[in-house]
C-alpha cells in the first residue's frame, strides 16, 4: 500500500501570509507513460465533505482561487496558499490515486 | 449538477448490520466508478471501498475486508454499502464519492455526498 505522510499536522499563519503544506508518498506517483503525478489535494471545512482543489499535483479545479497552487513530483509534493484568507481555515488532505486511493492524515490550517 | 445523497446511517449494535445507500443524479452513473470513504469523529479520511462501472472489479480497505460489501445498481443510479459484523471503530461519517474518469481510466474523487453518520454502540 502507498502511505501518504503530510507535514505539519497543524499550521497557524497570519492573514495575508503564505501557507505551505507538504505531502510525501512512500513510492513514486509519477506515471511515466503520461508523465503525470497521480496526486490530488482536498480542502475540508467543518461539517462539510471534502472539496477537490487540485488534481495531477498542480492542476487547479475550476473555481478554485489562484492563491492555491500545487507543486512537486514523484514522492514529494506541496500545497501553497500564497496569501491566506479567513475562509481558507480548514483541514487539507493530499491523496494518491496511483494505486487505488490513500489519503494523508490531514493538516489543520488556522489563523495566527 | 452532480448530486450524491447518502442514506441509511444510524445507530447499530456491535456485531450488527447496516446498509448504506447513495442516490446519484446529474451524471451518467453507469459510466463512473464509485467509492465509499469514511471519517471517524475528529479524525482524517479513510478510503473504504471501490467498485468499477459494471461491478466486476471491487477493492476494500483491509479494515473492512470480509465484513463490508460494496455494490451498485446502474438502472437505479445507486451505490450501496452492506456493513456486517459492525465494530465500535466503524463509527464514522460515510461519504460516497464519484471518481473522475476518462476513456482510459478513473482517477481522483471529484464529487462527494454530504455523508451519513454510522454509530456503533451498545
Amino acid at each position: 500500500d502507498i502511505v501518504m505522510t503530510q507535514s505539519p499536522d497543524s499550521l497557524a499563519v497570519s492573514l495575508g501570509e503564505r501557507a505551505t503544506i507538504n505531502c510525501k508518498s512512500s513510492q513514486s506517483l509519477l506515471y511515466t507513460s503520461n508523465n503525470k503525478n497521480y496526486l490530488a489535494w482536498y480542502q475540508q471545512k467543518p461539517g462539510q465533505p471534502p472539496k477537490l482543489l487540485i488534481s495531477w499535483a498542480s492542476t487547479r479545479e475550476s473555481g478554485v482561487p489562484d492563491r492555491f497552487s500545487g507543486s512537486g513530483s514523484e514522492t514529494d509534493f506541496t500545497l501553497t496558499i500564497s496569501s491566506l484568507q479567513a475562509e481558507d481555515v480548514a483541514v487539507y488532505y493530499c491523496q494518491q490515486y496511483f494505486n487505488i486511493i490513500t489519503f494523508g492524515q490531514g493538516t489543520r490550517l488556522e489563523i495566527k | 449538477e452532480v448530486q450524491l445523497v447518502e442514506s441509511g446511517g444510524g445507530l447499530a449494535q456491535p456485531g450488527g448490520s447496516l446498509r448504506l445507500s447513495c442516490a446519484a443524479s446529474g451524471f451518467t452513473f453507469s459510466s463512473y466508478s464509485m467509492n465509499w470513504v469514511r471519517q471517524a469523529p475528529g479524525k482524517g479520511l479513510e478510503w473504504v471501498a471501490y467498485i468499477n462501472t459494471r461491478g466486476s472489479t471491487i477493492y476494500y480497505a483491509d479494515s473492512v475486508k470480509g465484513r463490508f460489501t460494496i455494490s451498485r445498481d446502474n438502472a437505479k443510479s445507486s451505490l450501496y454499502l452492506q456493513m456486517n459484523s459492525l465494530r465500535a471503530d466503524d463509527t464514522a461519517v460515510y461519504f460516497c464519492a464519484k471518481r473522475y474518469c476518462d476513456t482510459r481510466a478513473c482517477y481522483y474523487l471529484d464529487h462527494w455526498g454530504q455523508g451519513t453518520l454510522v454509530t456503533v454502540s451498545s
